[in-house]
């Protein structure tokens, strides 16, 4: 069974601080990783893809992957309060699916 | 910026009665994907669909669901006879060729009575 896991949370971070998030998954031959924010009621939004080692940075926001630590994770610089949701780590396999993970609930302290 | 549409936004139905799910995808995407979402839990992959047929589908995805694009634009999803347990959002997504990431419609939060 492919596994995405994420610790639920809730993590509190006060504002301007960073923000970590990690997530690690069972599948060594998995390909494309990838960060989704969603708000409560509301669609997952993409927020950051990743495909190869290393780290990707777009804004205030870095996604780090280590295939062989089977690990990838979010840092989300200088929080708003306005960060506050729940991050969904995904992954896609050699299959034409995504798995989710349980997502972590991220609360950013004015 | 395009995006996946979905319709309805709500809908409620009785036990026992088909509802069709209805989603048009980014235009120039070829890949598309249904979600369901129970309230409090997490994200859970129903069926993929690509060059007009099911390409992967969970264990979820049992002989009450079928989905279908019955034109260029329009990608549905059917369930037969609805129990209790199906009431969940339910969010349809597409995406590019190449585990390209996936975009998601708005959902449609389905209420079973």
């Amino acid at each position: 069974q492919k596994e995405v896991e994420q610790n639920s949370g809730p993590l509190s971070v006060p504002e301007g601080a960073i923000a970590s998030l990690n997530c690690t998954y069972s599948d060594r031959v998995s390909q494309s990783f990838f960060w989704y924010r969603q708000y409560s009621g509301k669609s997952p939004e993409l927020i950051m893809s990743i495909y190869s080692n290393g780290d990707k940075e777009d804004g205030r926001f870095t996604a780090q992957l280590n295939k062989a630590s089977q690990y990838v994770s979010l840092l989300i610089r200088d929080s708003q309060p306005s960060d506050s949701a729940t991050y969904l780590c995904a992954v896609n396999g050699r299959d034409d699916k995504i798995i989710f993970g349980k997502g972590t609930r991220l609360h950013i302290l004015p | 910026e395009p995006e996946v549409t979905q319709t309805p936004s709500h809908q409620v139905t009785q036990m026992g009665q088909e509802v069709i799910l209805r989603c048009v995808p980014i235009s120039n995407h070829l890949y598309f994907y249904w979600y369901r979402q129970i309230l409090g839990q997490k994200v859970e992959f129903l069926v993929s669909f690509y060059n007009n047929e099911i390409s992967e589908k969970s264990e979820i995805f049992d002989d009450q669901f079928s989905v279908e694009r019955p034109d260029g634009s329009n990608f549905t999803l059917k369930i037969r006879s609805t129990k209790l347990e199906d009431s969940a959002m339910y969010f349809c997504a597409s995406s590019e060729p190449g585990w390209q990431p996936q975009h998601f419609g708005d959902g449609t939060r389905l209420s079973i009575l």
